[in-house]
């Protein structure tokens, strides 16, 4: 089956340590995507990456990295400098940037 | 102000009822999308529309680009139609989606 999955389903993060959520495709797509949502509002864009080998931050990057080595592979790193980092993650991958995105079935990052 | 504004918020309904969920926004964009978030958190997208109208099933999507403004129906509602209903626009001056913050529907049996 095609799709996109995302790894762990829940995740729980310690004072001061760096963790990394996975997203993998399959469907092929060039397009990637790294979204969080917070209770009571929209979806906000992490980083996304138009091609493998290269990516771009979007409108909260401050406390995360990512990389693009392989185009089925988008994994996110939330750094000990993501301050608040509880929230859920959501990856996406389009065919390109244009079309309609398809999306994984979320991260829940908690802080202990 | 948001660039993309949902109303309601929120949304309560008896089942077979017919439900409307209205989206406006104020950028320029290539595309409007209508999403669906069940309670676990995955998201479907629903219908992607950049003029006019498209069916789905029950669903149905309009769009007006003068009016800048969309809506999302639903006919004869049913209790799994529960859920968070999400617009989100794609600019024309770019590949990025800018998301409203959802309209949670319940239907009710």
């Amino acid at each position: 089956d095609g799709g996109i999955t995302q790894s762990p389903k829940y995740l729980f993060r310690k004072e001061g340590q760096n963790v990394t959520l996975s997203c993998e495709q399959n469907l092929n797509h060039d397009a990637m995507y790294w979204y969080r949502q917070d209770p009571g509002q929209g979806l906000r864009l992490i980083y996304y990456s138009q091609i493998v080998n290269d990516f771009q931050k979007g409108d909260i990057a401050e406390g995360y990295s990512v990389s693009r080595e392989k185009k089925e592979s988008f994994p996110l790193t939330v750094t000990s400098a993501q301050k608040n980092p509880t929230a859920f993650y959501l990856c996406a991958s389009s065919r390109s940037a244009k079309e309609t995105q398809y999306f994984g079935p979320g991260t829940r990052l908690l802080v202990l | 102000k948001n660039e993309v504004e949902q109303s309601p918020q929120n949304l309560t309904a008896q089942e077979g009822e017919f439900i409307t969920i209205n989206c406006s926004y104020s950028v320029g964009i290539s595309a409007l999308h209508w999403l669906q978030q069940h309670p676990g958190g995955g998201i479907v997208s629903l219908f992607m529309l950049s003029s006019g109208k498209k069916k789905h099933g029950r669903l149905i999507a309009t769009i007006n680009i003068q009016e800048k403004h969309s809506s999302l129906h639903i006919t004869a509602s049913h209790p799994r139609d529960s859920a968070v209903y999400i617009c989100a626009v794609g600019r024309t001056s770019g590949s990025r989606l800018t998301f409203g913050e959802g309209t949670q529907l319940t239907v009710n049996p």
